[in-house]
């Protein structure tokens, strides 16, 4: 059973187009995370979120924005992608106080 | 800050040969350590996890064991297959939310 969902699993745009991604999940998890990974690169953390308080990594660029209007759900805006944001997108939840984070599938997200 | 420093690849193995991944990590205090693997075009599935020192961590035939004196986490497998061929990760738990990566390692095996 998926606890943790993306959609869409694959999305093209335009250079300067602006993009949605959305995550949900079924675990009830209070934190949630939206990640970039490149290509043959570890994942890189862009923000979180600890229940409705929104935290942004201090390199996170203004282009991306995040939303969560509630527990299940969050997305990530993509305002005016540029060719550089071509990257999978991993969304991940996070029980606090526990150990484990859990993925989602990711987003492969080609800007053209 | 915090660190992992992964075992540089790729790695190209025969079936049924030994596996060492090795991972290195600068932390302060007692960080939490986790391998990740993910497949072709997946997201990061949860491997093995630790969360003190000398603890060992095992799924599927993979273990790894948190060693505090060499600051260490190196996975290993006695027999690998090529269902093994993925990237994986180290990581660390910094702070109370936050995964530090390591850069991945390719893993390829031949049947």
């Amino acid at each position: 059973d998926a606890m943790v969902i993306q959609n869409p699993r694959y999305q093209v745009t335009q250079f300067g187009k602006p993009v949605t991604l959305s995550c949900s999940q079924t675990l009830n998890h209070n934190v949630m995370y939206w990640y970039q990974q490149k290509s043959s690169q570890a994942p890189k953390l862009l923000f979180h979120y600890y229940d409705k308080d929104f935290n942004n990594e201090a390199d996170t660029p203004d282009n991306f924005q995040s939303r969560r209007p509630n527990t299940s759900f969050c997305f990530l805006d993509i305002r005016s992608p540029g060719l550089g944001d071509t990257a999978m997108y991993l969304c991940a939840t996070y029980p606090f106080g526990q150990e484990t984070q859990y993925f989602g599938p990711g987003t492969r997200l080609l800007v053209l | 800050g915090n660190s992992v420093t992964q075992m540089e690849g790729p790695v190209t193995l025969s079936e049924e040969a030994f596996l060492t991944i090795n991972c290195t990590y600068t932390a302060t205090g007692y960080p939490s350590l986790f391998w990740y693997v993910q497949y072709p075009g997946e997201g990061l599935q949860l491997l093995l996890k630790a969360t003190k020192a000398d603890d060992k961590g095992s799924n599927k035939g993979f273990e790894a064991t948190y060693r505090k004196e060499t600051t260490s986490f190196h996975l290993e497998k006695g027999s690998v297959q090529v269902s093994d061929s993925a990237v994986y990760f180290c990581a660390l738990r910094q702070g109370a939310q936050k995964l530090v990566f390591g850069q991945g390692t390719r893993l390829t095996i031949n049947p």
